[in-house]
């Protein structure tokens, strides 16, 4: 099945600078995703979001869902070492059909 | 603690065995999924199950097969047809509800001898 295109593939930040990352697909979706995956763990959930055009912030991340509903953006401000890790978006169609991104692997250097 | 809990977290598989990875939830989560991760690759979905007693092929089911004979647990089976079996094992669920995210346990990576 079509994956999405994320980019960029990996970032190399200085500490207490912002990160922008993005998605970008062929096909619409009804809900945008994005995860934060550690070394040998699993993703975790960052936010969700479900309508075009909505703007979601957690804490100093904040995310986007194009108005076109084929794309998504996340930023992250003023970057801390533990921000450290991939970053996944993932499209969402219906229950069983999400699609993911290849990953962003950002590395923060104190 | 609720949540979704995968084992072993390291597998090692011989030639020509199969080998079952665990995935139990105690979140009440109807959906429960498998997928495969490989490095510099996005998330590639084996196997889903959205009620017990059923399940359906995602994009690479082949070499795979699954059972769920109970809510909280939908083990995977990566049997001897399977050629390239190394790789992370994620299993997630979800409420079932349209569009609800799905939450991962923390993996299990499975190797070759």
């Amino acid at each position: 099945g079509q994956q999405l295109n994320q980019s960029p593939q990996s970032m190399f930040i200085q500490e207490g600078e912002d990160v922008s990352m993005n998605c970008t697909s062929s096909s619409i979706f009804n809900t945008w995703l994005w995860y934060k995956q550690d070394p040998g763990e699993g993703p975790v959930l960052l936010i969700a979001l479900y309508k075009a055009g909505e703007l979601t912030s957690n804490g100093r991340l904040t995310a986007q869902f194009g108005i076109t509903r084929k794309d998504s953006f996340l930023n992250i401000s003023a970057s801390i070492p533990s921000d450290v890790g991939i970053y996944f978006c993932a499209g969402q169609l219906g229950n069983n059909d999400m699609r993911f991104g290849a990953g962003t692997r950002l590395t923060v250097k104190p | 603690d609720g949540g979704i809990t995968q084992s072993p977290k390291y597998l090692f598989r011989k030639e020509g065995q199969n080998v079952t990875l665990s995935c139990e939830q105690n979140l009440n989560h109807d959906a429960m999924y498998w997928y495969r991760q490989d490095p510099g690759q996005g998330l590639r979905l084996i196997y889903y199950s959205q009620i017990v007693n059923d399940f359906q092929k995602g994009d690479i089911a082949e070499g795979y097969s699954v059972s769920r004979e109970k809510k909280e647990s939908f083990p995977l089976t990566v049997t001897s047809a399977q050629k390239n079996p190394t790789a992370f094992y994620l299993c997630a669920s979800s409420p079932g509800d349209r569009n609800q995210p799905q939450h991962f346990g923390d993996g299990t990576r499975l190797s070759i001898l």
